[in-house]
């Protein structure tokens, strides 16, 4: 298994600033995810965050307005930058720990961001 | 492209009663399909999944769900349901190669005592 710590859990932000969400997983994951869910909805994709390299983004998605670090197999950061208010939802992290199909995916209690 | 559709955006049961959430799929190859649970301001919690094997899947906290390739359908059910359970309930399809999950659009769940 692999418990997912996300900081902060939640920030009201001004418009144009940028916040930093960090997640930390307490164990090796093979592949890790941010998502991004409006309360009471689905989770949406942002990216796939790959280690040592640029993580790979979904359709709407770009770098420039949230790029994605990944350092090693348990830490990941999103950046949201130049914040406005149609970036206030809240960003999960996600693991897969497990090998192949027996892995699981495991979620953070998320990132809850208003932007004002 | 895979998909995965819950049909139902409420379900409502009477503590004791069974429940099922409803969950069909779309794939072009072998279906991976799970279950997950989210309590308010919570992550998303595995509940279970289905690769193959059985059709019908036990998980935690007493559900199962039941795979069903004919009717592309993979409904999460539990015997008797706890006001616990109310929760917003996930179903998802995972594409194993790229390792990426597409979910459904959740079902709330409330029981009532």
């Amino acid at each position: 298994s692999a418990v997912i710590s996300q900081k902060p859990s939640r920030d009201i932000c001004q418009r144009g600033t940028s916040l930093t969400i960090q997640c930390q997983v307490d164990s090796q994951v093979t592949m890790m995810f941010w998502y991004r869910q409006q309360p009471g909805q689905s989770l949406t994709l942002i990216a796939t965050a790959n280690q040592g390299s640029e993580a790979t983004y979904e359709s709407g998605f770009v770098i420039d307005k949230f790029p994605i670090s990944r350092p090693n197999l348990t830490f990941s950061t999103l950046t949201v930058s130049n914040m406005s208010p149609e970036d206030s939802s809240i960003y999960l992290c996600s693991g897969l720990a497990g090998l192949g199909y027996e892995n699981i995916q495991y979620f953070g209690a998320g990132t809850r961001l208003s932007v004002l | 492209a895979q998909s995965v559709a819950q049909p139902e955006d409420q379900v409502n049961v009477a503590e004791g009663n069974p429940l099922t959430v409803k969950c069909t799929y779309s794939v072009s190859g072998n279906p991976y399909l799970f279950w997950y649970v989210q309590y308010p301001n919570r992550g998303l919690q595995f509940l279970l999944k289905y690769i193959t094997g059985d059709n019908l899947v036990k998980g935690s906290y007493g559900f199962e769900a039941e795979f069903n390739k004919s009717q592309t359908s993979f409904h999460l059910k539990k015997p008797s349901a706890l006001v616990s359970d109310s929760a917003l309930y996930f179903c998802a399809v995972r594409d194993m190669g790229a390792g990426k999950s597409t979910f459904g659009d959740g079902t709330t769940l409330t029981v009532k005592p």
